[in-house]
């Protein structure tokens, strides 16, 4: 069965530092895009980045340019989400989703919480 | 970047009925690439349809898909209890964000 596990997310100050993980299992991780999604507390979904197979294509929504970075270890079966200077407005729960756009298989998601 | 609306914001009805939903992209959406998901308080979504109108593997019957260009619309033919859930579009057809509706929520009259 597929799985994937998010983890790290917490409580963290305004324009501090998350590294969001998403452990895979089940499948071939190396042969599929993944992407990111979030929702805030009782608001819609949010496509937020995604990355290639191989790493050579990243892209993501313009709210979080410049601040999240996408990786991902294919040795290890595993998707990161760098979350540098985290705002408010990113308080969220975060899910890791197999694909390149829409998604069949999602985690449960990690929450987020940016507040002083 | 492709706006979606969804109608209406809530849908009340009973277990038995039929339900329809709108989703309107403020553009054509390219090659009909529109999902719909399910989601329920505290679970992650579920893929119901992809390419507007294909059902994802499991998906019962009663959901179906249909539209393009601008208008498609979810049809869950008669409610069961299980169906009562928040459901989202999602367009992917252009270059990214892919952009989602902003829900509408089916609940029990």
């Amino acid at each position: 069965d597929v799985q994937l596990v998010e983890s790290g997310g917490g409580l963290v100050q305004p324009g501090g530092s998350l590294r969001l993980s998403c452990a895979a299992s089940g499948f071939t991780f190396g042969n599929y895009w993944m992407n990111w999604f979030r929702q805030a507390p009782g608001k819609g979904l949010e496509w937020v980045a995604n990355i290639k197979q191989d790493a050579s294509e990243k892209h993501s929504v313009d709210s979080v340019k410049g601040r999240f970075t996408l990786s991902r270890d294919n040795a290890k079966n595993s998707l990161y989400l760098q979350m540098n200077s985290l705002r408010a407005e990113d308080t969220a729960v975060y899910y890791c989703a197999r694909g390149e756009t829409y998604s069949r298989y999602w985690g449960q998601g990690t929450l987020v919480i940016v507040s002083s | 970047e492709i706006v979606l609306t969804q109608s209406p914001g809530t849908l009340s009805l009973s277990p038995g009925e039929r339900a329809t939903l709108s989703c309107r992209a403020s553009q054509s959406v390219t090659s009909s690439y529109l999902a719909w998901y399910q989601q329920k308080p505290g679970q992650a979504p579920r893929l119901l349809i992809y390419g507007a109108s294909n059902r994802a593997t499991g998906i019962p019957d009663r959901f179906s898909g249909s539209g393009s260009g601008t208008d498609f619309t979810l049809t869950i033919s008669r409610l069961e209890p299980e169906d009562f859930a928040v459901y989202y579009c999602q367009q992917y057809g252009s270059s990214p964000p892919y952009t989602f509706g902003p829900g509408t929520k089916v609940d029990i009259k």
